[in-house]
């Protein structure tokens, strides 16, 4: 079974400039959550997917979405980028059985650079 | 508010030794707890979990132990392996909600 997969792997933008990130889930996961990982804060939750539904949401200014198809893909969008943004972000996809979440599993990610 | 956090930030072992790497969490309400390794270059790897209503709970070569009464969540590694070299976090969430959230991160160095 292929793991989580997430395009593009690395990403160089400028300030103001916008980004999608996508993430491809392991086939039959339906929930997909995003991470950012800086060395200073570590590993901090963006936001989640269901059934493309947002079902909850990190502490990140509104610049931060994602969104969900029917397939279960996802994509976040970073608009008006900042230095501040360059990390590395991380997907995570898990199969929900009867309103219980089971394990995530982490794709590679995609290191962001903010110039 | 919530916290998950590690009491170390670098562990170095000899190859073969047993490691121990703890963590501390602050939410009382948490009922999952997992173990995450990370490699360089890599995203985080699933290593074993344990819900709150368990003490221990034991993998390959790996044993979970869960004190709820002090909020602390350790991991031990048996006869650790160059392979182990890596930054490992714990991570924890409450209830259906998919949110977890991370300690800082440990590095465990394997001397050969």
């Amino acid at each position: 079974k292929a793991g989580v997969t997430q395009t593009p792997r690395y990403l160089i933008k400028t300030r103001g400039q916008q980004v999608t990130l996508s993430c491809s889930p392991i086939s039959g996961h339906r929930s997909v959550s995003w991470y950012q990982q800086t060395p200073g804060q570590g590993l901090q939750f963006l936001f989640e997917y269901f059934s493309e539904t947002q079902r909850n949401k990190g502490n990140f200014p509104g610049r931060f979405s994602g969104r969900q198809f029917s397939n279960s893909r996802s994509e976040m969008n970073v608009s008006t980028l900042e230095l501040g943004d360059s990390a590395l972000y991380l997907c995570a996809s898990s199969f929900r059985a009867g309103g219980v979440e089971n394990e995530q599993f982490f794709g590679p990610g995609t290191r962001l650079t903010v110039l | 508010g919530e916290s998950v956090g590690l009491h170390l930030p670098t562990l170095s072992v000899q190859e073969g030794d047993n490691s121990i790497i703890n963590c501390a969490y602050s939410n009382s309400a948490s009922d999952y707890f997992i173990w995450y390794k990370q490699e360089s270059g890599k995203g985080p790897q699933f290593i074993i979990d344990i819900r709150s209503n368990m003490d221990k709970r034991q993998g390959q070569r790996v044993t979970v132990l869960l004190n709820k009464t002090v909020k602390h969540l350790s991991l031990q590694i048996a006869a650790t392996q160059p392979g182990d070299s890596a930054v490992y976090f714990c991570a924890e969430k409450t209830g259906a909600n998919s949110k977890l959230t991370f300690g800082k991160g440990i590095t465990l160095s394997v001397r050969p």
